[in-house]
Order: C-alpha cells, then sequence, then structure tokens
C-alpha cells in the first residue's frame, strides 16, 4: 500500500522565520501531489498542487513546493511566515488509479 | 457558489448503534469522497464515487460501512453497528472530475462512540 509521509509533526515558528515541511511518498509511478491547509476552524482547502512540468509550483499566500522525483519528495516551504499560516498541513497524493493518500499533518504555529 | 455541506455536524451515539451522514456536494460536481480522520491522523480515503457509481472503495470497513449516491447528487454514509474505534470526523469533499481535480472540503461530522 501507498504511505506518505510527514515526518514534522507540530513546528514552531517566530514570524518572518523560513519554513520548510517535509512530505516523501512511496508510490513508485507518476502520481498528482498536493498540499492542503486547514486553518483553525475552517474547512480543509488547497494550497497548490502539482501535475506535470516544471517541479518547483507557486501556491496562494506565497507557499510554494518542489517536486524531486529522485527523492520522491514534495516539500512545502515559504520564505517568511506569518501569525495568519498557523495552521494544520496536509501533503497527499493521487495515483493514476484514483486513489488518494494523505499524509498525517503538521501542525504550524507561528508565534508573533 | 455554495460549498460542500454535511449533517449533522456533531453526533454521540453509544457503541452497537447505527448512525447516518449526509452530504451534498457543490452544483454540478461529479466525484464525491468519504473520508475518516481520526484524531492525530489525516484523512483517509473511504469511498470514492463518480456520479452514481463506485471509483475507489478499498478502505471502506464493508462489514459495517456502507455509502450510496443514488442520484448522483448527495450522498449518504452509514455506520452499523458502530465501534468504539470509528470515533473520528468523517469528512465529505467534491471535485468536478476525478483525476486530482482539487477536492472541495465540507466541515465534516464529528462522530462519537460511546
Amino acid at each position: 500500500a501507498q504511505s506518505v509521509s510527514q515526518h514534522n509533526h507540530h513546528v514552531i515558528l517566530s514570524e518572518a522565520a523560513s519554513l520548510e515541511l517535509g512530505c516523501n511518498y512511496s508510490y513508485g509511478g507518476t502520481v498528482n501531489l498536493f498540499w492542503y491547509v486547514q486553518y483553525p476552524g475552517q474547512h480543509l482547502q488547497l494550497l497548490l498542487k502539482y501535475f506535470s512540468g516544471d517541479p518547483l509550483v507557486k501556491g496562494i499566500k506565497g507557499f510554494e513546493a518542489e517536486f524531486i522525483k529522485s527523492k520522491f519528495s514534495f516539500n512545502l516551504r515559504k520564505p517568511s511566515v506569518q501569525w495568519s499560516d498557523t495552521a494544520e498541513y496536509f501533503c497527499a497524493v493521487n495515483n493514476p488509479g484514483n486513489q488518494f493518500y494523505f499524509g498525517t499533518g503538521t501542525s504550524l504555529t507561528v508565534i508573533p | 457558489e455554495a460549498g460542500v455541506a454535511q449533517s449533522p455536524r456533531y453526533k454521540i451515539i453509544e457503541k452497537r448503534q447505527s448512525v447516518a451522514f449526509w452530504c451534498n456536494p457543490i452544483s454540478g460536481h461529479a466525484t464525491l469522497y468519504w473520508y475518516q480522520q481520526i484524531l492525530g491522523q489525516g484523512p483517509k480515503l473511504l469511498i470514492q464515487f463518480q456520479n452514481n457509481g463506485v471509483v475507489d472503495d478499498s478502505q471502506l470497513p464493508k462489514d459495517r460501512f456502507s455509502a450510496e449516491r443514488l442520484k448522483g447528487v448527495d450522498s449518504t454514509l452509514k455506520i452499523q453497528p458502530a465501534k468504539l474505534e470509528d470515533s473520528a470526523v468523517y469528512l465529505c469533499a467534491s471535485s468536478a472530475t476525478t483525476g486530482g481535480d482539487e477536492q472541495y472540503f465540507g466541515p465534516g461530522t464529528r462522530l462519537t462512540v460511546t
């Protein structure tokens, strides 16, 4: 079975610090990759996605992610976090069989 | 446009009882998903519908869980009988098509089994 690993379970940063959240997946074939975010009290929503092409993907609110096929990774980055980025972040993988797998999530707390 | 609607938002039942959750996806979305999210874990896909047909239900515990989407629009997920380990948030999501389209999530139903 496929798996999605998010190694950082809880991250605490000060405002203006840089962020990188790790995501690794186990499927060896072609995949679609996603980062979803859940702000406190809100629904899960899409942050960014990668289907093909440029492996550096830019999403909303200044987030970006880089797909490194050789490392089976899709790490999320932001150069300077804000207090409003406090949320739960989920990496997800979709294979050609249309099955979706989510990671366990990373809780980010940004201290003003 | 209206988002994905789910009801009820909260439900508390005793083990061995049955429970049903309802989901109304975004209008025109062909694909509907049910996820189970246990505290501290990521969402786990239970079943995926394309219109009123099942695309994937490989992780649905079919001895106690069932789901239907009779007219290709709204859907119900049922648990009968419930177990303590079914305590979780049940999320419904929809997307325009399959194949990795953006999923739009509802608020979820928090189920507590005592």
